[in-house]
């Protein structure tokens, strides 16, 4: 079935680090991908989105790119900041008959040290 | 748009008690989705409607469980009776469809965190 595989964390970075976490989908068409953040005590937002290959998402310095020849949704910011520690969720999603319907992946926690 | 609005926040209760989840969509939203969340399993999508009408519930984990959509402004997850193993936070999102910048894009409340003792 169609599922997505997040790297685990918690992923632990200073101020100013580079960040990746890295997302690989399995799905059986071609679906659109989503990256969601949720800060605690909070539901979850929607950070950047790509609906076709070789898109590109981008949302307050976070990037991602969709790969279908590797079937990969990295996310990726060049300087983190102390307000960027969330819970990260990598996500596809179908349009047809199912719209919005989300499959997650597991989450990755980022914390980030001043 | 006040956003997805979600009750109580905060709900402890007994084994045994029935608990009642509520959302409010977004107005002009046809799509309502219910999702559970805890450490184990992570984020896993229970039932969803269309137009008010459920679609799917297949995730719905057994028959301890129900929703219901009277209308498009309102939702109900009701557990009973409760058991410890269903503590989880519990959240509702809605969606639009069509072809605006928001159209297919889940937007979540800020779910109800539900302690079964």
């Amino acid at each position: 079935g169609d599922s997505v595989t997040q790297m685990e964390g918690p992923v632990t970075l200073s101020e100013e680090a580079c960040l990746t976490i890295n997302c690989t989908y399995t799905a059986t068409g071609y679906p659109s991908l989503f990256w969601y953040v949720q800060y605690p005590g909070e539901g979850l937002q929607l950070l950047l989105k790509a609906t076709k290959a070789d898109d590109k998402g981008s949302n307050k310095g976070f990037e991602a790119t969709y790969r279908k020849e590797t079937t990969s949704f990295h996310l990726e910011k060049g300087s983190v900041q102390v307000s960027d520690s969330a819970v990260y969720f990598c996500a596809l999603s179908f349009h047809s008959g199912n719209t919005g319907k989300l499959i997650f992946g597991q989450g990755t926690t980022l914390q980030v040290k001043p | 748009d006040a956003g997805v609005i979600q009750s109580p926040r905060h709900e402890v209760t007994e084994m045994g008690q029935e608990v009642t989840l509520r959302c409010k969509p977004i107005s002009g939203h046809d799509y309502l989705f219910w999702y559970r969340q805890t450490m184990m399993r992570g984020l896993e999508l229970l039932i969803y409607f269309n137009n008010n009408v459920p679609i799917d519930d297949s995730g719905m984990p057994e028959d301890r469980f129900s929703a219901k959509m009277p209308n498009a402004s309102f939702s109900t997850l009701k557990i009973q009776p409760s058991e410890p193993r269903d503590s989880a936070v519990y959240f509702c999102a809605s969606s639009s469809t069509g072809r605006g910048a928001g159209a297919n894009v889940l937007t979540f409340g800020a779910g109800s965190r539900l302690t079964v003792l």
